[in-house]
């Protein structure tokens, strides 16, 4: 069974960094896009961006390009969002998602990681 | 970036009723078009890919139909399951995009 498992709810204060984590089971890893999309207080679905464990291949938003770096580590079947200096703007639901085979929609998606940013 | 505009935002239904989501693209993405089911505090899940696939496990009185710019969902017998937030996303070129989403409560 393919589950992702998101790292916990998060508070941090602004200018702070952070990284988040996607743990990917029951699947090849490295063999498939993981994206990150954001999820605002009360808002819609934004996609950040995507990467292909397998070499590394990232694909961004422009609207995230240069905000957040995403990674991942095939030896820990990991992916990971990372932030060098929050904002309260930041505040959101993150969300990890596997990609389907070819295509660039979500099929499996992660239960979501909580970012609180406050002063 | 390829805009996606959701109708309504907002519906009102009963148990029972047929309901249709429409989901318009500002340009022509062929039939790369999903469809997600949010319940609160949960994360999506995918109901509908490629316009018209259903995935494996969603009932059969969801539907997708369209193609260029326009597309609808279609629940043919509302459930009490199915109240919920929808979401369309175009996978036609990057950046991905998603509608603004469509609730659907209970009347």
């Amino acid at each position: 069974e393919v589950q992702l498992v998101q790292s916990g709810a998060e508070g941090k204060m602004p200018g702070e960094s952070l990284r988040i984590s996607c743990k990917g089971y029951g699947y090849s890893f490295s063999n498939y896009w993981i994206g990150w999309v954001r999820q605002m207080p009360g808002k819609g679905l934004e996609w950040m961006g995507t990467i292909y464990p397998g070499d590394s291949d990232t694909r961004y938003s422009p609207y995230f390009q240069g905000q957040v770096t995403i990674s991942a580590d095939q030896s820990t079947n990991t992916a990971y969002l990372q932030w060098g200096s929050l904002k309260a703007s930041d505040t959101a639901m993150y969300y990890c998602a596997r990609r389907w085979h070819d295509s660039e929609f979500f099929q499996y998606w992660g239960p979501g990681t909580q970012v609180t940013v406050s002063s | 970036d390829i805009q996606m505009t959701q109708s309504p935002s907002t519906l009102s239904a009963f148990v029972g009723d047929r309901v249709t989501i429409t989901c318009r693209a500002s340009q022509s993405i062929t039939t790369y078009l999903a469809w997600y089911q949010q319940k609160p505090g949960k994360a999506p899940q995918i109901l509908i890919y490629k316009t018209s696939n259903l995935e494996s496990g969603v009932p059969p009185r969801f539907s997708g139909s369209g193609s260029g710019t326009e597309f609808t969902l279609t629940i043919s017998s509302l459930q009490p399951d199915d109240f919920a937030t929808y979401y369309c996303q175009q996978y036609n070129s990057i950046p991905l995009t998603f509608g603004g989403g469509t609730k659907v409560e209970i009347k």
